[in-house]
């Protein structure tokens, strides 16, 4: 089964704090991708960042990093010196090669990040 | 380049009424998909597209969506009749499956809310 487990349903942080999301999946799978997509109170879904199950690298892209952990089946998200403009629902996503091009999405982590 | 482009934006119904949703993919992306998001979810997919071939609607609650992609490029999703519970967003994606850098990348265009009373 595919599945993806965001356990946090709201996260509300002062500005400048760091924060991280958590994001927890299932699949069955070898080959597989992660990903994470924010979606601003405009309502259009962004894509941020995949990740293949093959490279276990930590990735940072300005104040974004993002720690995959096969071990523990985790994708989390790190928003360092979180500003007003983070605020988003934030979504984690997998897609197995083994299910075509099916994407499963997570229910969402909506941030709030206050001034 | 453009994106993802879907209308309407916003569509306020009664129940029973029909409706349609219209998506144009990006350019050369072969794989189209419509999700619809309930208020506080993540997407869930109704139907997918390689192609004009649909190849995964087993979500797709077929007594009263429907969906095309005439010529594998644009699509058109109709629910009719309208019910009470179908009032959420209507999520058009694309992306380009295969190997090559970028690929299974899924674009979203903005979205068409629809309000059914």
């Amino acid at each position: 089964a595919q599945k993806v487990t965001q356990a946090q349903t709201e996260i509300s942080v002062v500005e400048k704090e760091d924060v991280t999301l958590d994001c927890v999946y299932e699949t069955r799978d070898t080959t597989y991708y992660l990903f994470w997509y924010k979606q601003p109170p405009s309502g259009e879904l962004v894509f941020l960042i995949r990740r293949n199950s093959f490279d276990e690298q930590n990735e940072i892209s300005g104040r974004y990093s993002w720690n995959f952990q096969k071990s523990t089946s985790s994708f989390n998200f790190t928003i360092t010196a979180s500003q007003v403009v983070d605020s988003a629902v934030y979504f984690c996503a997998l897609s197995g090669t083994n299910t075509g091009n099916q994407f499963y999405f997570g229910t969402g982590t909506s941030l709030t990040v206050i001034p | 380049e453009a994106g993802v482009v879907q209308s309407p934006r916003y569509k306020i119904i009664e129940k029973k009424q029909p409706v349609a949703f219209w998506c144009n993919p990006i350019s050369g992306h072969n794989t189209l998909y419509w999700y619809r998001q309930n208020l506080g979810q993540g997407p869930e997919l109704l139907i997918r597209y390689e192609n004009e071939e649909a190849v995964d609607d087993s979500q797709l609650p077929k007594d009263r969506f429907s969906a095309e992609r005439l010529k594998g490029v644009d699509s058109t999703l109709k629910i009719q009749p309208a019910e009470l519970g179908d009032s959420a967003v209507y999520l058009c994606a694309s992306s380009l499956t295969g190997v090559l850098a970028g690929a299974n990348v899924l674009t979203f265009g903005a979205g068409s809310r629809l309000t059914v009373l």
